[in-house]
């Protein structure tokens, strides 16, 4: 069975340029997150996805950073301005239906950023 | 946002040794999971524990969910430098989307 697909796995990009990154999850699997880990910490939920609904995104600074799931399968993830502080791995996540709880996310390999 | 605390932050042992990570909160989680994470790689689910009071047993990994469901302990006995890894606890946000609320982790290093 196929993982959780995401791309670029490296970025470096200038403060205040844009960024994207994609997410293919495992198939069938309705729920999709997606979380920043900083290092030394651990992920931060930015946004969930039921299908293509936002379920979540309460932790998402919506100033700068936009998701989305348009068709319910993939998704990417915007930065736009990028500021320094976004440096981190973007990890994406799926999971059969996360609104049942207690269900395992499968993590992606995630996706490095690095602004200068 | 329930907040999950993990101590120690760092350890470092020799292999062969034992050895115990905590996860505690103030909250009451209906669950809680673990997960260990390899560098340049996503976390990867261990266990998942339910009930207040449940000890489950993988291999030579330990878990232990408090009778009250507000911590978590992970033992590892007889560590082998396989251990070496980012280990997290996660527990379910209190609101409608069950999203993981992650701790800070606890980095293990096991030495030859």
């Amino acid at each position: 069975e196929a993982g959780v697909a995401q791309s670029p796995r490296y970025k470096i990009i200038e403060k205040r340029q844009s960024v994207a990154f994609w997410c293919n999850p495992i198939s069938g699997h309705a729920t999709l997150y997606w979380y920043q880990q900083i290092l030394g910490q651990g992920p931060k939920l930015l946004i969930q996805f039921q299908n293509n609904g936002v379920v979540d995104d309460s932790q998402l600074p919506k100033d700068r950073f936009s998701a989305e799931r348009l068709k319910g399968v993939d998704s990417t993830l915007k930065i736009q301005p990028a500021k320094l502080e976004d440096s981190a791995v973007y990890l994406c996540a799926s999971s059969l239906d996360g609104l049942l709880g207690t269900g395992e996310l499968f993590f992606g390999e995630g996706s490095r950023l690095t602004v200068l | 946002t329930q907040l999950l605390e993990q101590s120690p932050q760092f350890l470092s042992i020799q292999e062969g040794e034992n050895l115990t990570v905590y996860c505690n909160s103030s909250s009451v989680f209906s669950s809680l999971q673990w997960y260990r994470q390899e560098p340049g790689e996503g976390p990867v689910l261990l266990v998942t524990v339910v009930t207040g009071g449940e000890v489950k047993k993988l291999k030579r990994l330990t878990f232990q969910f408090g009778d009250a469901r507000k911590d978590s302990s992970l033992h590892i006995t007889a560590a082998q430098p396989g251990d070496t890894g980012l280990y997290l606890c996660a527990g379910p946000h209190s609101n409608s989307g069950y999203a993981l609320n992650f701790g800070k982790g606890t980095s293990l290093l096991v030495t030859p």
